[in-house]
């Protein structure tokens, strides 16, 4: 069965603090997203991954970095927690061929909560 | 740039109704087009992929419907439950690039 896990369900952190959020998939799917989703805003993607370290910068990319050193994980990282970014994060996997049957599987997501 | 959108923001119908969720996108250069469905506080869960070449795809009660030339995707539920009560969104694939709509908050009353 096809699964996306993301390392933490809840996190509570404070400002200032370095923050990982872990991603890993069994696909062996080459593209992986994050994503954050806020009422009112949608989904908005911040950074996505079409290989291993490889990057490209989403709509929001500021105040996060990305690493990808295995092809199945991927991690966000907030250098700097602020309280804006208060949000539920999603990670997010498919394949890179761009073919019609290519889905995008989505993990549980994490609710970060920046104190 | 592309853009998906979804009316309505919100809907509210009881128990057995038959119902229609709407998806409108700008650009037709679409690769697939996918439904997922969110419950609160979780992550998306995919319900129908429709390639570029389908015009729809079934899934139980579900059958999604896209046509290009318009720039529309709907989805229908029939005889509608409790339980489908949860947000619906559809996001359109345009290379490696996903657009997602807003969603459509269902709430089916028993």
């Amino acid at each position: 069965d096809v699964k996306v896990t993301q390392s933490s369900r809840y996190l509570v952190k404070r400002t200032g603090e370095k923050v990982f959020l872990e991603c890993v998939q069994d696909m062996d799917h080459e593209n992986m997203f994050w994503y954050r989703q806020d009422p009112g805003l949608g989904l908005r993607l911040i950074y996505f991954s079409y290989d291993v370290k490889m990057k490209e910068k989403g709509d929001i990319p500021e105040g996060y970095s990305v690493s990808r050193e295995k092809k199945e994980r991927f991690s966000l990282i907030l250098e700097s927690a602020s309280t804006n970014q208060t949000s539920m994060y999603l990670c997010a996997s498919s394949f890179i061929g761009a073919g019609e049957r290519d889905e995008q599987f989505f993990g549980p997501g994490t609710r970060l909560t920046v104190l | 740039k592309q853009e998906v959108t979804q009316i309505p923001a919100a809907l509210s119908v009881p128990e057995g109704e038959n119902l229609v969720l709407n998806c409108s996108f700008t650009d037709s250069a679409i690769y697939n087009l996918q439904w997922f469905r969110q419950d609160p506080g979780k992550g998306l869960t995919s319900l129908l992929l429709i390639q570029s070449s389908q015009r729809e795809q079934t899934s139980g009660r579900l059958n999604a419907s896209l046509d290009k030339s318009s720039g529309r995707s709907t989805l229908y539920i029939a005889a509608s439950q409790p339980g489908d009560s949860a947000t619906y969104l559809c996001a359109g694939r345009y290379g490696q690039n996903f657009v997602f709509g807003p969603g459509t908050r269902l709430s089916v009353l028993p």
